[in-house]
């Protein structure tokens, strides 16, 4: 069967350091990738998506950035935080189709000071 | 652009009251149409989805009809239990030409079941 897992769960950082979360998939190949957040009070807003190995798509502009080395995995980076980046942040997979049902790993809480 | 409205929380009901929250999209194509549930300190998961007009969809005694006309997928639940206490989201698919479709979602309603 297919497993996401997201890492790690918590995070508190200082503004202006830099950030790095990661999320692998096991038990499938191919996979779309994608990553959300949920800011407070707002809902999920999808960030970047990945149809392959080196291809990332950007939804919304800003110091965010995303790389897939692998099949499997995809790794959500920044330089340097802001403030603003503070959210809960979720790595999900699809394989397409129709109805593109995605599965979602458990999240990463990130809070920025 | 596409968008997904879903009603404001919290909602607090008592075990087995009867349960609606309220969904509307706008969307310029055919989207597919879904909701999901976060249960406390887990991920997100698929309930259940829809994907033509006049579908309905239905899980663990969930059910949402997929409304054309009204631009709507609400989601319903004839008597609620303390289990079902979670965030749940609406979401559509927006399926743009040329990618594998991508999700927008709701800001999500979190319900509270008291026994």
């Amino acid at each position: 069967s297919q497993t996401i897992h997201q890492w790690p769960a918590t995070l508190v950082q200082p503004v202006g350091s830099p950030l790095s979360l990661e999320c692998t998939v096991e038990g499938t190949s191919n996979p779309n990738l994608y990553w959300y957040r949920q800011a407070a009070g707002r809902g999920l807003q999808l960030l970047f998506y990945s149809v392959g190995i080196g291809q990332i798509s950007s939804e919304v502009p800003q110091n965010l950035s995303a790389s897939r080395p692998q099949d499997r995995q995809f790794i959500l980076s920044s330089k340097k935080l802001l403030l603003s980046d503070s959210g809960f942040y979720l790595c999900a997979w699809g394989q397409g189709g129709l109805a593109d049902t995605q599965y979602f790993g458990p999240g990463t809480r990130l809070t920025v000071l | 652009g596409d968008s997904v409205t879903q009603m404001e929380g919290p909602v607090t009901l008592s075990e087995e009251a009867c349960l609606t929250i309220n969904c509307t999209y706008t969307a310029t194509g055919y989207p597919s149409l879904f909701w999901y549930v976060q249960y406390p300190g887990e991920g997100l998961q698929l309930l259940l989805k829809a994907t033509k007009a006049d579908d309905k969809g239905s899980n663990k005694g969930f059910e949402a009809t997929y409304r054309k006309e009204t631009t709507s997928f609400h989601l319903e639940k004839g008597s609620v239990q303390v289990s079902d206490s979670a965030v749940y989201f609406c979401a559509l698919s927006d399926l743009p030409d040329g990618s594998q479709g991508n999700l927008i979602f709701g800001k999500g309603t979190k319900l509270s079941v008291k026994p």
